[in-house]
């Protein structure tokens, strides 16, 4: 069974300082990867998806990559700003399947 | 376009009423997706449409819960005799194909609170 794990739960950070957020898996037969922004009370919002056939994704500030054959993957956010403040969800597409499995998202606090 | 669309955005119900939840989808998906998020908690799956027709319905948690999209665009998902635990935020999302791995793209959700 596909299980989804974000390591650290929740990030309080100064602005402008680097950060990575973890996400591991524990089945590598995966379609894609994706990481989602969700603002509070509010949807989810895509920032980043890798086919299972690529290791990054580059989006402005933000770089996603992906270690299939270790269950790996890590969002880099540089220079971060307080508007970054939200929770970011990784999520998995299993091989054969048609829905996300989502890890608990990584509440990020960026203070001014 | 258009993204999707749910409605409505909140609501409060009391424990044993019915309640329903709508989901437009953006125009031209063909599939559609539902989602339930309980509070700290990521989204987990519901049930899945390919067309009008239920193609996987493996996550409604029991027979309390039920969905239609009778004419392949537009869904509802039905809840019966709501008990305090179906409190969470429902998401709607779609896909232009159908099939694995196709992205989806969310709405911005039903907060539903039982009270």
């Amino acid at each position: 069974k596909q299980e989804v794990t974000q390591i650290p739960a929740a990030l309080s950070v100064p602005e402008g300082e680097n950060l990575v957020l973890n996400c591991s898996f524990t089945d590598s037969a995966i379609y894609n990867l994706q990481w989602f922004r969700q603002d509070p009370g509010k949807g989810l919002t895509s920032l980043l998806l890798i086919q299972s056939s690529q290791r990054e994704q580059t989006s402005g500030r933000l770089n996603a990559s992906l270690d299939k054959s270790s269950g790996r993957s890590t969002l880099y956010i540089a220079a971060s700003q307080p508007g970054d403040s939200a929770t970011y969800l990784c999520a998995v597409f299993p091989s054969g399947t048609y829905k996300y499995i989502f890890g608990t998202g990584t509440r990020l606090k960026v203070l001014a | 376009g258009a993204g999707v669309s749910q409605t409505p955005s909140n609501k409060v119900t009391e424990k044993g009423k019915y309640v329903e939840l709508r989901c437009d989808p953006i125009s031209g998906h063909t599939a559609l997706y539902w989602y339930r998020q309980s509070l700290g908690q990521g989204p987990e799956f519901l049930i899945y449409f390919q067309g009008t027709g239920a193609a996987d319905d493996s996550g409604l948690p029991n027979d309390r819960f039920f969905a239609v999209r009778p004419e392949g665009s537009v869904s509802t998902l039905k809840i019966q005799r709501t008990e305090r635990g179906d409190s969470a935020v429902y998401l709607c999302a779609s896909s232009f194909l159908a099939g694995s791995g196709r992205e989806q793209f969310f709405g911005p959700g039903t907060r539903l609170t039982v009270l």
